[in-house]
């Protein structure tokens, strides 16, 4: 079946440090795929989705790109800031349901 | 727009009670509402499909006795917890989709925690 295979955490970075978290996945067709935020106290938030294969989703200086050749989606920022702390997950959707990763804690430091 | 709620954010029930959490799709026709449940320091768990109308598809593992969902409307979808024990304390989270989308909208996530 869909799996989701995230870098586990937990993962410590500096202020301004480059981030990356590792995600490869298994499916069958052509899934969508996403990364989730779940700040402290609060429900997942979607972060960025990519549709198809070489698309790349970004927001908030996060970006990740969609790469069927390794079945990776990679999140990566340049420039981590104290309040990026917080757990994400790696997710893809086929048309029936949604496979996460683990998701992987970060803690950002000033 | 999309957005989905949930009811009631946190709940603390005795061992033995039945508790009722519901989904709301606010802004938009959800004919597909998932229910999963999240373990402290693990990724969410898919525990039942549900499509308005029909009877929920769990999945293995899931005692479809213990979660009964419903999804009367294409606005509301419910899962109540029946005779909860501790064990059940989780997080659960609710999503949503509307036909042809292969996107889901979460809801905020409900606390449940029995003593």
């Amino acid at each position: 079946g869909d799996s989701v295979t995230q870098m586990e955490g937990p993962v410590t970075l500096s202020e301004e440090a480059f981030l990356t978290i590792n995600c490869t996945y298994t499916a069958t067709g052509y899934p969508s795929l996403f990364w989730y935020v779940q700040y402290p106290g609060e429900g997942l938030q979607l972060l960025l989705k990519a549709t198809k294969a070489d698309d790349k989703g970004s927001n908030k200086g996060f970006e990740a790109t969609y790469r069927k050749e390794t079945t990776s989606f990679h999140l990566e920022k340049g420039s981590v800031q104290v309040s990026d702390s917080a757990v994400y997950f790696c997710a893809l959707s086929g048309w029936n349901d949604m496979r996460f990763g683990a998701g992987t804690r970060l803690t950002v430091k000033p | 727009g999309a957005v989905v709620s949930q009811h009631p954010s946190r709940v603390i029930c005795k061992s033995g009670t039945s508790v009722k959490i519901e989904c709301r799709s606010l802004d938009f026709q959800a004919t597909t509402m998932f229910w999963y449940r999240q373990f402290p320091k693990q990724s969410l768990m898919l525990m039942a499909t549900s499509n308005e109308g029909s009877k929920a598809t769990y999945e293995q593992g899931v005692e479809k006795d213990k979660f009964l969902i419903n999804h009367a409307s294409l606005t509301l979808s419910t899962l109540t917890v029946t005779s909860a024990h501790p064990e059940d304390s989780s997080f659960y989270i609710c999503s949503a989709e509307t036909s042809g989308q292969n996107e889901q909208f979460f809801g905020p996530g409900t606390r449940l925690t029995v003593l």
